[in-house]
């Protein structure tokens, strides 16, 4: 089974609005953590934003917030106010557990194009 | 400040020839150390972790190995290359988790193209 699912391949959205980009998780850890990566066409990924499993508040950076549900294992990304450079392939990430190695399990991305 | 580079950026090589990436990390020491393979279009899939120098665990069965012959410094390599072994590749550490994000720095990548 996936352990992070991304149903979205691609998004649209108009300059200055918001956009939700969806993302589920798969894990029967009680300690997780996830992740929020943005990967531009340049290639490289760009970490945006964190949610621990027991963290009370939804986590936000800047125009970044995560809406974390738990019950329903989702940590979609909300970005605010979209500009044109947010036009990249975004990609959620969870870590199980307290293991040493510290690895990530990605999702398959959502392509987000800013329309002017 | 940290920061971690890998080359080559760019890689074009026949079936059958060998692969040498390497990636260093600066700023760090005793990092925790990634190598992560993308196909086009396609997420990213963990090929190698390291813990230490000379503690490589592989994710997945292929035709790729990794070592890390120093603490900040991790190669990825093939004696053969395969066609299938075509995609980009991301060298990532992080720091020995103990709480909070932990999250992965990443490098530039390496487009390795097989023909």
């Amino acid at each position: 089974a996936q352990k992070i699912t991304q149903t979205q391949p691609g998004m649209f959205v108009q300059e200055k609005e918001a956009v939700t980009l969806d993302c589920t998780y798969d894990t029967s850890d009680p300690s997780y953590g996830l992740f929020w990566y943005k990967q531009p066409s340049s290639g490289e990924m760009i970490f945006l934003i964190y949610q621990g499993s027991y963290d009370q508040q939804n986590a936000t950076e800047g125009r970044y917030s995560l809406n974390f549900q738990k019950a329903r294992k989702s940590a979609n990304l909300v970005i605010s106010a979209s500009q044109l450079g947010d036009s990249a392939m975004y990609f959620c990430a969870m870590r199980e557990g307290r293991n040493a190695g510290n690895m990530l399990t990605f999702g398959g991305g959502t392509r987000l194009m800013v329309k002017p | 400040s940290q920061t971690i580079h890998q080359w080559p950026a760019t890689l074009v090589q026949p079936v059958g020839s060998p692969l040498s990436l390497e990636c260093t990390v600066e700023g760090t020491s005793n990092p925790n150390l990634y190598w992560y393979r993308q196909a086009a279009g396609r997420g990213l899939q963990l090929l190698f972790y390291s813990v230490g120098i000379g503690q490589i665990s592989s994710e997945v069965p292929q035709n790729l190995s990794a070592s890390r012959p120093q603490d900040r410094q991790f190669i990825l390599s093939s004696k053969k290359l395969l066609l299938s072994d075509s995609g980009f590749y991301l060298c990532a550490w992080s720091v020995r988790w103990r709480g909070g994000p932990g999250e992965l720095f990443f490098g530039e990548g390496s487009r390795l193209t097989v023909l």
